[in-house]
């Protein structure tokens, strides 16, 4: 297993601010994942972070708004940027360990935009 | 569309029965599944892998896989009130988790 540390745990933003969420990972991962919970929603992929290239995105998450970073095996952030209300939310990163697709979580960040 | 469909319940069960949650999945090509528990306001933990066909038993927890009907299940025996919680299921295909949207699970005293 895995013990993934995420901060902040929780912030209140203003609108058109940004927000960096950073992830740590207590091992090396070959890939690290951010996701976006909706109250009372599932998990929705934002972005897949491998070391050294760029972050894959999913459909309807664009880079300029998701900036993510991954400069080592274990390490993350991820920025929200120029936030609105709609992006109230928690956010969540997470790693595969042993097995590739075995993924543990952080346990996230309880973003709320005013 | 890679598609995991849950009921979302809640699924009541009084303690010490079976709770059972179950989960149908579009994706043939996913390759192994994954049971999550999530307790409200805290992030999604792992208490169950299953990569092949039939049951697979930890503790309390049986998953099981049918990959004809793709269909996964988890049984949870003798159940407790500190199982109450969303669980989530996720098939894994290429190298994403695709999650349901969790059933909700209520064990009453």
């Amino acid at each position: 297993s895995a013990v993934i540390s995420q901060k902040p745990s929780r912030d209140i933003c203003q609108r058109g601010t940004s927000l960096t969420i950073q992830c740590q990972v207590d091992s090396q991962v070959t890939m690290m994942f951010w996701y976006r919970q909706q109250p009372g929603q599932s998990l929705t992929l934002i972005a897949t972070a491998n070391q050294g290239s760029e972050a894959t995105y999913e459909s309807g998450f664009v880079i300029d708004k998701f900036p993510i970073s991954r400069p080592n095996l274990t390490f993350s952030t991820l920025t929200v940027s120029n936030m609105s209300p709609e992006d109230s939310s928690i956010y969540l990163c997470s790693g595969n360990v042993d097995r590739g697709d075995i993924q543990y979580f952080g346990a996230g960040t309880r973003l709320s935009v005013l | 569309q890679k598609e995991v469909e849950q009921n979302s319940g809640p699924l009541s069960v009084p303690e010490g029965a079976i709770a059972s949650l179950n989960c149908t999945y579009s994706d043939r090509g996913s390759q192994s599944f994954f049971w999550y528990r999530q307790y409200s306001g805290k992030s999604p933990e792992l208490i169950m892998s299953i990569y092949s066909n039939g049951d697979k038993e930890d503790g309390r927890f049986t998953a099981q896989l049918n990959k004809a009907s793709q269909y996964v299940s988890l049984l949870i025996r003798d159940s407790q009130p500190s199982d109450s919680a969303t669980y989530l299921c996720a098939g894994f295909s290429g190298y994403a988790l695709n999650f349901g949207k969790g059933t909700s699970l209520l064990v009453t005293p």
